[in-house]
């Protein structure tokens, strides 16, 4: 499968923008890209997901890479609840298995 | 529409017991999968069913297994217990085969298994 880098932690004033990066360089044509959160005692939260061209949703936008080795997702006015950690995971490829391979993920951290 | 529901909230078990976790999924979906949080191993896949049939399997041992009813309600079961099978088990359902490219996994808050 193929493997995504996160930074470890990432901190954020509230009401600013976050950018969570993420790299895949040996992503192959057929993988999507999704996003996933954790917060503080609670299952993995879906955010958006995407292939090639970038998306909104009422949560966050996902900008991609032209050459697609990486992404961003973009939360546009963090607050205290985005706290959670927040996973990059690609789907698809020759091994698709219907399983989600989480990595260990960045952890956001919001400052009121 | 409810979410994913996994009962119970927390569990104590013995080393040697086994134990039984379920998971009633979202109204409508078909496909249930299973994850073991652990701070040392992170979110792990342990199986995923969909329609009643085991399609997909993780690298855990024959202790661990689970099944999937016509109402796609699922239960996991763990025989002899071991300390090291203290973790989060964590239960997604999805509206359709979870293989799909597009599918997107709604997860419950897990069952929090502690073995001493």
């Amino acid at each position: 499968d193929a493997k995504t880098t996160q930074p470890n932690s990432m901190e954020s004033n509230e009401e600013e923008p976050v950018h969570l990066p993420c790299n895949h360089s040996t992503i192959s044509g057929t993988d999507y890209i999704h996003w996933y959160r954790q917060l503080p005692s609670q299952g993995p939260e879906y955010v958006i997901h995407g292939l090639t061209s970038n998306v909104n949703n009422r949560m966050a936008s996902l900008a991609i890479a032209e050459d697609r080795k990486s992404s961003t997702l973009i939360l546009h006015r963090a607050t205290l609840r985005d706290a959670a950690v927040y996973y990059c995971i690609l789907r698809g490829g020759s091994s698709n298995t219907g399983k989600l391979i989480f990595g260990q993920g960045t952890t956001l951290q919001v400052k009121p | 529409k409810a979410g994913v529901t996994q009962t119970p909230r927390y569990l104590i078990k013995t080393r040697g017991q086994q134990v039984t976790l379920s998971c009633s999924p979202i109204s409508g979906h078909r496909s249930v999968s299973w994850y073991q949080q652990t701070p040392g191993q992170g979110l792990q896949f342990l199986f995923e069913y969909f329609s009643e049939t085991q399609r997909n399997k993780g690298n855990f041992p024959g202790r661990f297994s689970g099944r999937q009813f016509s109402n796609s309600r699922s239960e996991m079961n763990v025989s002899t217990l071991e300390l090291g099978d203290s973790a989060l088990y964590l239960c997604a359902s999805s509206l359709r085969d979870a293989r799909g490219l597009n599918e997107k996994l709604f997860f419950g808050s897990g069952t929090q298994l502690s073995v001493l």
